[in-house]
């Protein structure tokens, strides 16, 4: 049975980092492209990274680019995002999400149960 | 920046039929972008629908199917069943640097 279990939010103030995690198990991980998907209280998805299984290929929406970085450590089966200064803007619930392929297609069929990020001004 | 654009919100009948679109700003949705459908109920985790347009997963009712209708990735409901009250999200493939977007959802609410 595939298992996503996110980790590592919490409370950090504005300008602040924090690592998340994404435990898995239950798949050949280092098989399959990974995504970070976010959502803001009350509001819509938003895809914000991608990498491919090999951890070589990495994607990025603009709202995070060069402050969040995609990683994966298939040895550990365990995918991450860390999360450096932080705005208000990026108090959400972080979904880890499991692609269909290798590649970064963004055809999912599993996802984590999130972990939740409070940045405070 | 690219716009994906859903219906806000739908209502349908139990034992209804129902169809959700999904725009792209960019042009016609094809299956080069290849749409997938997500229910999110409330307080829970989204939940994977359809993938690559029309593809279901093992666990998609019979009910829910994908398509591309009119330019636009479509998902329909035939014989809509209470629990399938929920937000509905969209997203698409763009490939390049910002791979995906998605939709802003759609409320549907069965009445």
């Amino acid at each position: 049975e595939v298992h996503l279990l996110e980790s590592g939010g919490g409370l950090v103030q504005s300008g602040g980092s924090l690592r998340l995690s994404c435990a898995t198990s239950g798949f050949i991980f280092k098989s399959y492209a990974m995504t970070w998907v976010r959502q803001a209280p009350g509001k819509g998805l938003e895809w914000i990274s991608s990498v491919n299984g090999g951890g070589t290929n990495t994607y990025y929406a603009d709202s995070v680019k060069g402050r969040f970085t995609v990683s994966r450590d298939n040895s550990k089966n365990t995918l991450y995002l860390q999360m450096n200064n932080l705005r208000a803007e990026d108090t959400a619930v972080y979904y880890c999400a499991k692609d269909l392929s290798t590649s970064s297609s963004l055809n999912f069929d599993y996802w984590g149960q999130g972990t939740l990020v409070t940045v405070s001004s | 920046q690219t716009v994906v654009t859903q219906e806000p919100s739908l209502t349908v009948s139990p034992g209804g039929t129902v169809t959700l679109t999904c725009a792209s700003s960019t042009g016609a949705v094809t299956s080069g972008s290849y749409p997938n459908w997500f229910q999110q109920k409330p307080g829970q985790a989204p939940r994977s629908l359809i993938y690559n347009t029309d593809n279901k997963h093992s666990w998609t009712p019979a009910r829910f199917s994908g398509s591309l209708l009119g330019g636009k990735a479509a998902l329909t409901l035939s014989g809509v069943q209470p629990e399938d009250e929920a937000e509905y999200y969209c997203l698409l493939y763009y490939g390049g640097a910002q791979l995906g977007v998605f939709g802003g959802g759609t409320k549907l609410t069965v009445l």
